[in-house]
């Protein structure tokens, strides 16, 4: 069975963009979360969706946001990018809500 | 969910068992733990989980006190491969909606050694 895959792999932006990163979950996974990992502050929680519904969101401002779609797919957006914005941003997927969590190999976002 | 406490490095030697250490003692009882690990800028992979019983897959064994608050993950045969940093969480199990994240803490960076 395929893996969590995420696109692209690599990305370099500029202050003020916007950027949007794509999340492919494991067949048959229904919750797609996404984290963010910085040296400073580690991996932190962004958000969850479950059945297209954003189930829960960590402490993140509102230029970070995202969809699923009906085949599960996820979308995550950053608006107005910030240099604190670059991070490596991963995907997670787990059949349901609180099952186990298979991540991908994550985006690293550059912004200049 | 509750915090955990886990040693900031460790080191083993090859082909001896690694034995890492999680503390959770404010654990409720609807509390799982889990153990994820992550290979330097790979994304974190999940090791196993329990809520009371010992646990064992092909990956490790999860051993947790009888009060539940710590628990012991061991690697029995740690191979050069194994060096990551590894996360232990605890986290709640409901059914319905409101899913929270996993909250990583800093995690123990284990060291193989050749």
């Amino acid at each position: 069975k395929a893996g969590v895959t995420q696109t692209p792999r690599y990305l370099i932006k500029t202050r003020g963009q916007q950027v949007t990163l794509s999340c492919s979950p494991i067949s048959g996974h229904r919750s797609v979360s996404w984290y963010q990992q910085t040296p400073g502050q580690g991996l932190q929680f962004l958000f969850e969706y479950f059945s297209e519904t954003q189930r829960n969101k960590g402490n993140f401002p509102g230029r970070f946001s995202g969809r699923q779609f009906s085949n599960s797919r996820s979308e995550m957006n950053v608006s107005t990018l910030e240099l604190g914005d670059s991070a490596l941003y991963l995907c997670a997927s787990s059949i349901g809500q609180y099952n186990e969590q298979f991540f991908g190999p994550g985006t690293r976002l550059t912004v200049l | 969910d509750a915090k955990t406490t886990q040693p900031p490095s460790m080191d083993c030697a090859e082909g001896r068992a690694a034995n890492l250490p999680c503390n959770h003692s404010t654990i409720s009882g609807n509390e799982y733990v889990y153990w994820y690990r992550q290979i330097h800028s790979q994304g974190p992979q999940y090791i196993i989980h329990g809520l009371k019983n010992n646990e064992t897959n092909e990956m490790a064994s999860l051993i947790i006190t009888e009060d539940r608050k710590s628990s012991t993950l061991i690697l029995p045969h740690a191979t050069l491969r194994d060096t990551a940093v590894y996360y232990c969480i605890v986290r709640v199990a409901r059914s319905g909606g409101g899913a929270d994240g996993l909250t990583f803490g800093k995690g123990t960076h284990l060291i193989i050694q050749p």
